[in-house]
């Protein structure tokens, strides 16, 4: 079946480095993709989203990138902080507004 | 954006008995959406449930197993049915708003 997958499972980043986090899928009719951070013991938090039609989206400290011609999705954040320590979700939603989620990726920020 | 809450934030059941848990949403949405999260694991859509018409439930989820009711625009319920220890999770109350999905704190359930 169709599937969105994580490269890794974790990411040990230096406090004040770029952190990259990535993320291959495999349903071309997919429209829309969201990144999510869940930090211990909270629900997912929606960091930044992407659309299609779009192969790049800034936020604050974050950029997404998509690349449709691969089917692969990044998370770039900026100056990693302490924070920013969470297992961080992709997700990819097609036209029934459902979402599948990746494996996660945990994320541990080094002082 | 819109903020949600879920009740109870966590419980201890024993196997055999039920459990539900409730989803609250600050704003008047359609869509609506219950996950389950195992532990150390991603998050697995249990059901889509609109208001004004029956739960469509994903593979591997039923409605005897679990019920759920969405009573208006912002409430909705989720029920776990005799519960056994295979059922410990985080149930996960989810919304479509403003574009996007947003998701409550959760219910971290452990059933001995």
């Amino acid at each position: 079946g169709e599937s969105v997958g994580l490269h890794l499972p974790t990411l040990s980043v230096q406090e004040g480095d770029n952190s990259i986090i990535n993320c291959a899928y495999s349903n071309s009719a997919s429209d829309y993709f969201i990144w999510y951070k869940q930090e211990s013991g909270k629900g997912p938090q929606f960091i930044i989203d992407i659309r299609s039609n779009m192969d790049k989206r800034q936020g604050q400290r974050v950029t997404v990138l998509l690349n449709k011609t691969v089917k692969h999705l990044s998370l770039q954040i900026a100056a990693t902080q302490p924070g920013d320590s969470a297992v961080y979700f992709c997700a990819e939603r097609t036209n029934d507004y459902k979402l599948s989620f990746g494996a996660g990726t945990t994320v541990t920020v080094r002082a | 954006s819109a903020v949600i809450s879920q009740k109870p934030s966590r419980d201890i059941c024993q196997r055999g008995t039920s459990l539900t848990i409730q989803c609250q949403v600050d704003s008047q949405v359609t869509m609506m959406f219950w996950y389950r999260q195992q532990p150390g694991q991603s998050l697995t859509l249990i059901a889509t449930a609109n208001q004004g018409s029956e739960a469509t439930y994903e593979s591997g989820f039923v409605i005897d197993k679990f019920p759920i009711s969405r009573p208006n625009l912002t409430f909705s319920t989720l029920t776990v049915s005799n519960m056994s220890p295979e059922d410990s999770s985080i149930y996960l109350c989810s919304v479509e708003a403003a574009g996007t999905q947003y998701f409550g704190p959760g219910t971290r359930l452990l059933v001995l």
